[in-house]
């Protein structure tokens, strides 16, 4: 069964602590791996897509990476305005029909000033 | 930079009535989804819709569910006969293409309660 996990499941940091929120995921036909971030009662926000193993993606103070198992959200001295909730996606595709993202639960972070 | 549009933001519904939620994709995608979020779990994907027909549907979308492009720039969501485990917040999602490097775009949802 496909399946992505995130964890920790809510991260409280101090505004320039830098950590990493993870992504590990089980499936098939894996064509993509997404990250979003949700503010509270919106929609999920674009902030990357990964696609190999090795890839790396950069946005202000977040960084995205890739291994064949896991991703890694990495947030560099956090501001409050990165409080959010971060999910992460997989894109899977079966043959030509199939072509849906799944999601994990999110990580909960709390940036306070 | 362009946008989901979900209308309404929030309904609130009796349990039995139809209940029709709409989007407006971004004009040039292909691709148009149907994910809900129940509150406190994970996004749910729900239905794709690509060239006037559904590609693939969840086991959540039963008969109850419908789905339609009436026009070039609406897509609709139809639930029939609302249950109480219908409350959610019902996102619509647009692609350009599949495959490559593009992305979903969401809109900010429509908030669903039923009661």
């Amino acid at each position: 069964e496909d399946q992505v996990t995130q964890s920790p499941e809510a991260l409280r940091l101090q505004e320039g602590e830098s950590s990493s929120l993870n992504c590990s995921y089980t499936v098939s036909g894996l064509r993509g791996l997404f990250w979003y971030r949700q503010d509270p009662g919106k929609g999920p926000e674009f902030l990357f897509t990964l696609y190999s193993a090795g890839e790396e993606k950069e946005k202000e103070r977040l960084k995205a990476t890739l291994t064949k198992k896991e991703s890694f959200l990495h947030i560099t001295a956090p501001k409050p305005e990165d409080s959010a909730t971060y999910l992460c996606a997989v894109h899977i595709s079966y043959g030509g029909a199939t072509n849906k993202l799944i999601f994990g639960t999110g990580t909960l972070l709390a940036v306070q000033p | 930079e362009p946008e989901v549009t979900q209308t309404p933001s929030h309904q609130v519904t009796q349990m039995g009535q139809e209940v029709i939620l709409r989007c407006v994709p971004i004009s040039n995608h292909l691709y148009f989804y149907w994910y809900r979020q129940i509150l406190g779990q994970k996004v749910e994907f729900l239905v794709s819709f690509y060239n006037n027909e559904i590609s693939e549907k969840s086991e959540i979308f039963d008969d109850q569910f419908s789905v339609e492009r009436p026009d070039g720039s609406n897509f609709t969501l139809k639930i029939r006969s609302t249950k109480l485990e219908d409350s959610a917040m019902y996102f619509c999602a647009s692609r350009l293409k599949t495959g490559g490097n593009y992305g979903y775009t969401f809109g900010s949802g429509t908030r669903l309660t039923v009661v």
